[in-house]
């Protein structure tokens, strides 16, 4: 099986410049996650969506950032314009039940923001 | 509210001996517990998870992990490692209340093996 399938694996861009983060989830999977992860701190949760709804994104930082889920099979997170304190590795993780079934993780996009 | 907390931010030891990396949880609920492993420019996989049923639970590559409710604690073991163990290892937490979703990951320990 295909696992969550993130692009690109890695992005390196100048300051301002509009970003766009991929990901593919898990077929069948009704949620899906998006993560930040730096040395600072650690494993960030973004935002979450159920059914293609977003439910929780306290964690997008500011309105720079934006996600969407327009379909069951694909979900973007923009950063525009984007800053060099948002360079970290960016996941995207699915799941069928979350509350006691595990997140599937992609292999993340390493951005660079110069 | 949930939270959980690695006890050790790096752990070395040789290779072919026991490993343990140590977690304790918080939970307003009866949690899910998971350990997740995180090789180098790679995203996080599941090693093992707890979700009420044996206490005991054996997960990939030989590790297991043991949940203790009275000493709330999650630790993860490994008889004899191997140099491809070596990673970052986090504990996650679900307390499994309706409508929460989210998990609540430690802040990870940095597994180091000795050749």
């Amino acid at each position: 099986d295909a696992g969550v399938i993130q692009s690109p694996r890695h992005e390196v861009t100048e300051m301002g410049q509009e970003v766009t983060l991929r990901c593919k989830p898990i077929s069948g999977h009704d949620y899906l996650f998006w993560y930040r992860q730096t040395m600072m701190r650690g494993l960030e949760l973004l935002i979450y969506f159920n059914n293609n709804v977003p439910i929780d994104d306290s964690g997008m930082p500011e309105d720079r950032f934006s996600a969407k889920m327009p379909n069951a099979s694909f979900s973007t997170l923009k950063i525009q314009p984007s800053e060099p304190r948002d360079s970290a590795v960016y996941f995207c993780a699915s799941s069928f039940d979350p509350s006691n079934q595990p997140q599937h993780f992609g292999d993340g996009t390493r951005l660079s923001i110069l | 509210a949930q939270s959980v907390t690695q006890l050790d931010s790096h752990v070395s030891v040789s290779e072919g001996t026991p490993v343990l990396l140590r977690c304790n949880y918080s939970s307003s609920y009866s949690p899910s517990l998971f350990w997740y492993v995180q090789h180098p420019n790679k995203g996080l996989q599941l090693l093992l998870k707890y979700t009420s049923a044996a206490t005991l639970v054996k997960g990939i590559n030989g590790f297991e992990a043991e949940f203790k409710k009275s000493e709330t604690s999650f630790h993860l073991t490994k008889p004899s490692a191997h140099m491809s163990d070596a990673a970052e290892y986090f504990c996650v937490v679900s307390d499994n209340a309706l409508g929460n979703e989210k998990l609540t990951f430690g802040t990870g320990t940095r597994l180091t093996i000795i050749p």
